[in-house]
């Protein structure tokens, strides 16, 4: 089983700032991890896929990086809509086991 | 537009069983898998398992193993998800998911379906 490490576990940051947010994987999933994220009573929403590829309708200032084992979700500038939890999940080994234990971004 | 819906609230007693239902809408189960994960109140997501919609194969978290059975109907484009011998610890909201267009990860997520484990 893979293991999906997050951190921090929150994050507190002011609207307009910039958050980064860190996954790390037990062993190398090439590029295939995804983030999540799930506004509070909401479903979890997929943001990012292969890594670094933004899903339909996600804006602009959501960008991922990584590969192998060491992925960072960045978001430019939060808006108040942005304050959530932030999941990361790996789907290079199927079945995709695990999620990491998630980052809440919240208002300074 | 693509969605999976899920089945309704529902209320157990401890020892019994529940089944939840998911539902793909504007697109077809059959060449896919869906995942089912569960999020109790302020806690984290908790994959489940999953099963490959085509051939019927299915995989569970340890936690679950004993407890735990997923299946699908095909016609339908339904997956099952069914949770024996509640305890009050499986209180929680259900989640299935599933790939559409995002090559493997999952784009497509149900409402979730609120379980209370309560005597």
């Amino acid at each position: 089983e893979i293991v999906m490490t997050q951190s921090p576990a929150t994050l507190s940051v002011s609207p307009g700032e910039r958050a980064t947010l860190s996954c790390r994987a037990s062993q190398s999933v090439v590029s295939n991890l995804a983030w999540y994220q799930q506004r509070p009573g909401q479903a979890p929403r997929l943001l990012i896929y292969g890594a670094s590829t933004r899903a339909t309708g996600v804006p602009a200032r959501f960008s991922g990086t990584g590969s192998g084992t060491e992925f960072t979700l960045t978001i430019s500038s939060l808006q108040s809509e942005d304050f959530a939890v932030y999941y990361c999940q790996q789907y290079d080994y199927w079945p995709p086991e695990t999620f990491g234990h998630g980052t809440k971004v919240e208002i300074k | 537009q693509m969605q999976l819906v899920q089945s309704g609230p529902e209320v157990k007693k401890p020892g019994t069983s529940v089944k939840v239902s998911c539902k793909a809408s504007g697109f077809t189960l059959i060449s896919s898998v869906v995942q089912w994960v569960r999020q109790a109140r302020g806690q984290r997501l908790e994959w489940i398992g999953w099963i490959v919609v085509g051939s019927g194969d299915t995989k569970f978290a340890q936690t679950f193993q004993e407890r735990v059975t997923i299946t699908r109907d095909m016609s339908t484009s339904t997956a099952y998800m069914d949770l024996s011998s509640l305890r009050a610890e499986d209180t929680a909201i259900y989640y299935c998911a599933a790939p559409y267009g995002s090559e493997g990860a999952f784009d497509i997520w149900g409402q979730g379906t609120t379980v209370t484990v309560s005597s």
